[in-house]
């Protein structure tokens, strides 16, 4: 079975600071990965996905993530934040195949202050 | 517009009453979930459906029923619903064919069980 790790559940950070929220995975097959983010008091968006390809992926936002197959992570990352990035962010997996499931993270609350 | 959505968005209920969140897309996606979103444990797949008639259990699915008879239509109801069923849900799609992999999220019914 998959799994999904966030390693920080709330990460705090000052008005166009560069920001990372990590996410590693667990699984023994082929994966595609997502992150997608929730503002307040909305639904979930998707942010960007991995499905093949260059292991750098770019989504809305000016967000970015990088897969990397040995660590098993997919890191997103902003090189400047804005106020309104303020939300919870989810990192998601889902196995290759006729298996359509997703399996999240428990999320992590990005908090931008001024 | 392309959407899924959720009625009712807030509801408030008592123990043992039973209720039905309805979801339906407008997207002709053969797949559709139900999460359940919890501070802390992230998003947990409740039940899910591959296509019409065609059901299954996800993760969490004790005192939940779905049904799927119709191909844009997924409601969640709950029998007999228990304070521990308070929570935030979500009605997800996605289509099967095609590779495009993401799910389509709902904007959420916040239920509370007293």
């Amino acid at each position: 079975a998959q799994s999904v790790t966030q390693l920080d559940s709330q990460v705090p950070v000052f008005e166009e600071a560069p920001v990372e929220l990590r996410c590693n995975y667990s699984s023994s097959v082929s994966v595609y990965l997502f992150w997608y983010v929730q503002y307040p008091n909305q639904g979930l968006q998707l942010l960007l996905k991995y499905l093949s390809g260059s292991t750098l992926v770019k989504g809305i936002n000016g967000f970015e993530a990088e897969f990397n197959k040995s660590q098993t992570s997919f890191h997103l990352r902003k090189p400047s934040v804005h106020i309104s990035d303020t939300a919870e962010y989810f990192c998601a997996v889902k196995r290759g195949g006729s298996n359509y499931k997703l399996t999240f993270g428990k999320g992590t609350l990005l908090t931008v202050n001024p | 517009e392309a959407q899924v959505t959720q009625n009712p968005r807030y509801l408030i209920t008592v123990t043992g009453k039973k209720l039905t969140v309805t979801c339906s897309q407008n997207m002709n996606h053969e797949y559709m979930s139900w999460y359940r979103q919890d501070p802390g444990l992230g998003l947990r797949q409740i039940y899910y459906s591959m296509n019409v008639e065609v059901t299954d259990k996800g993760d969490v699915p004790e005192g939940y029923k779905v049904s799927r008879k119709e191909k844009r239509n997924f409601p969640l109801i709950l029998e007999s619903p228990s304070p521990n069923q308070t929570s935030l849900y979500f009605c997800a799609s996605s289509p099967v064919q095609g590779g495009a992999h993401e799910q389509y999220f709902g904007p959420g019914t916040r239920l509370t069980v007293t």
